[in-house]
């Protein structure tokens, strides 16, 4: 079974950091490329980092680029997220989330992030 | 950065009536262009990519067209599991920014 488990999460204050994990099995990650996608508590969907397969390419959405690395480990199968000077702003549901390749993605079930004093 | 709008935010229809969704982009994605389906308390599930064609297990109920910057995505009979929230993403150039999202709601 093809499965994403993001983990990480939790409460931290304004200025803080976490490092959120992302742990594929039952598909070879290093086939793919890898996204991050948020999602504040009921809002929409946002797009915030990518990273091919390789880690030849990368890029971040303006709202966390500076502040937010992607960065992955195909040996271990993971896909990681380092998130610094957190504002409230960056309160939401973090999602790995797979390339779409033959006509499927993968999707893992969202680690919560909340950034309050 | 390419901006997609969404539409309508909200629609409001019966089972076994046609929905058709918009998404416009504010340049041109060529055929880059997914649809998604997400339901209160689950993941994103992927319906559309590239723009007419449908993921795996998508029932064939749901269609996708457009190009450049115009898409549609229609479910030709609602079922009672379709209504949801369907947002557009654009994947043409690695910063695969989403839609607003269109809600479909009974």
């Amino acid at each position: 079974e093809v499965q994403l488990v993001g983990s990480g999460g939790g409460l931290v204050k304004p200025g803080g950091s976490l490092r959120l994990s992302c742990a594929a099995s039952g598909f070879s990650l290093s086939e793919y490329s890898m996204n991050w996608v948020r999602q504040a508590p009921g809002k929409g969907l946002e797009w915030v980092s990518s990273i091919s397969a390789t880690s030849t390419y990368i890029y971040y959405a303006d709202s966390v680029r500076g502040r937010f690395t992607i960065s992955r480990d195909n040996a271990k199968g993971s896909l990681y997220l380092q998130m610094n000077s957190l504002t409230a702003e960056d309160t939401a549901v973090y999602y790995c989330a797979s390339g779409i390749v033959r006509g499927r993605d993968y999707w893992g079930q969202g680690t919560l992030v909340t950034v309050s004093s | 950065e390419i901006v997609l709008t969404q539409s309508p935010a909200t629609l409001s229809l019966s089972p076994g009536e046609r929905a058709t969704l918009s998404c416009r982009a504010s340049q041109s994605v060529s055929n880059h262009l997914a649809w998604y389906q997400q339901k209160p308390g689950q993941t994103p599930r992927l319906l559309m990519y590239p723009a007419s064609s449908r993921a795996t297990g998508v029932p064939a109920r749901f269609s996708g067209s457009g190009s450049e910057t115009d898409f549609t995505l229609t479910i030709s009979s609602l079922e009672p599991e379709d209504f949801a929230v369907y947002y557009c993403q654009q994947r043409s150039n690695w910063r695969d920014t989403f839609g607003q999202g269109t809600k479909l709601e009974i």
